[in-house]
């Protein structure tokens, strides 16, 4: 069993579309994240959320909603899409929202690309 | 905020050979500093981390060391084998913090 499992793996659609990524978490962690890696590997985080509540909201373009229906799920979605947001998205989850404490348990990444 | 800086950016290295990777970070405040592997089409997976209240930790092949007055601390793998080539991400994080600030990767290349 996928401990983190995101879907879709690979995304290709036009700018001005709206898309969705879905990520769950089996491992019983209270914390979720989104995470952006762009191509040159840089890794920036953009959500937390800790048992359904957002606590981390980066600089990020309001295009981009998180939405957490229960603390397994932390879905992505994005409006307007725009050339920059091609990228791989990653999800992750850690038991609680303290980093020290644990690991970051990371999905197979989301690889967006915007035409 | 924290700024954490990593070097080389790429590394090659004949197999059975040492890599070395180096981070620096600027919140003197930090005191936990994982590492993480992302292999090819994966996502980054934690190899080893430190705290501050020691200056080295080994697990099998791999050691890391860190320096906590000139704030910079470091990945150490030995006897590297082509299945070490992947990107690694040194970071920092505040011990109960809830955000954790990732490097700008190594690429490490194992030749056969």
């Amino acid at each position: 069993d996928t401990a983190v499992s995101q879907t879709p793996k690979y995304l290709v659609t036009q700018m001005g579309n709206d898309k969705s990524i879905k990520c769950e978490q089996n491992l019983g962690h209270d914390t979720m994240y989104w995470y952006k890696q762009d191509s040159k590997k840089f890794l920036k985080i953009m959500f937390s959320y800790n048992n359904k509540e957002l606590i981390i909201n980066e600089t990020v373009p309001n295009r981009f909603s998180p939405k957490s229906p229960d603390k397994a799920h932390l879905n992505l979605h994005i409006n307007s899409l725009e050339l920059g947001d091609s990228a791989v998205y990653f999800c992750a989850s850690s038991q609680n929202a303290q980093f020290g404490t644990g690991e970051l348990f990371f999905g197979e990444g989301s690889r967006l690309t915007v035409l | 905020g924290e700024n954490v800086e990593q070097h080389p950016s790429t590394l090659s290295v004949q197999e059975g050979d040492s890599a070395v990777i180096k981070c620096t970070y600027s919140d003197s405040a930090s005191n936990y500093f994982p590492w993480y592997k992302q292999e090819l089409g994966k996502g980054p997976q934690l190899i080893i981390d430190i705290r501050s209240n020691v200056g080295e930790k080994k697990d099998q092949r791999i050691a890391v060391t860190l320096n906590k007055t000139a704030k910079h601390f470091s990945l150490h793998i030995t006897e590297t084998q082509p299945e070490d080539s992947a990107v690694y991400f040194c970071a920092a994080a505040q011990t109960g913090a809830n955000n954790l600030f990732f490097g700008t990767g190594t690429r490490l290349t194992v030749i056969p």
